[in-house]
């Protein structure tokens, strides 16, 4: 298994520009989320999903878009990048999040994202 | 608002100190308590805590939970240069999300 995949690894955009951050999971894992990272902020929950077309905001949607089409991929998508969203983003997966017994969520490598 | 507050927000300790992270929290519907190790890439998943009261072990690491005063501790006996990282705390709700800390980032020099 590959586990969670992000890609790319390092972005630059300039403000305005439009992207799509890739995550992809081989573990047919129910539970995906997506998060930033800043310094001294911990990580923030941006969207997440419980399945496959079924999505739901966290902490800080604002300015992100995200689809759920397969278990295996959840796209973030940023419609017009902001210096706001210069950041680390890492993408999760978990097999059945819903259930306490079971709460391990494996993280992608993460994408630094740098916005101009 | 859910929030998740750690401290210290960062210590420097010498090998073979014995150390304590803390961790609070404010959230509705809690379900459990996560502690995760992140050195320079992505978290790794350490303890996951549901119960008050029960001390989770691995090593030289140990966590417990205290529900009725809504805080954990996560322990590192003997410590090593590997154990240099940042801990992040993070409370699971009901509502499947997930809320983390600002992270306490620990230096162990030698």
């Amino acid at each position: 298994n590959a586990g969670v995949t992000q890609t790319p690894k390092f972005q630059v955009l300039k403000t305005g520009q439009s992207m799509t951050l890739q995550c992809a999971q081989d573990m047919n894992h129910e539970y995906m989320s997506w998060y930033r990272q800043d310094p001294g902020m911990g990580l923030r929950l941006i969207h997440y999903s419980v399945g496959a077309g079924i999505t739901d905001q966290g902490e800080v949607p604002n300015g992100y878009n995200v689809s759920r089409s397969t278990t295996e991929d959840f796209p973030l998508r940023l419609l017009s990048a902001a210096p706001s969203q210069t950041s680390v983003y890492f993408c999760a997966s978990s097999p059945d999040f819903a259930h306490s017994s079971y709460n391990e969520q494996f993280f992608g490598p993460g994408t630094r994202l740098t916005v101009l | 608002e859910d929030k998740v507050v750690q401290s210290p927000l960062s210590l420097v300790v010498h090998e073979g100190d014995t150390v304590t992270l803390n961790c609070s929290y404010e959230v509705t519907n809690f379900r459990s308590l996560l502690w995760y190790k992140q050195e320079k890439k992505a978290p790794t998943f350490l303890f996951m805590l549901t119960s008050s009261g029960i001390e989770k072990k691995s090593g030289r690491l140990s966590s417990i939970l205290d529900k009725k005063e809504l805080f954990s501790i996560l322990n590192i006996t003997a410590t090593q240069t590997g154990d240099s990282a940042i801990y992040l705390c993070a409370v699971k709700t009901s509502y499947d999300k997930v809320i983390f800390g600002p992270g306490t980032s620990l230096s162990v020099i030698p």
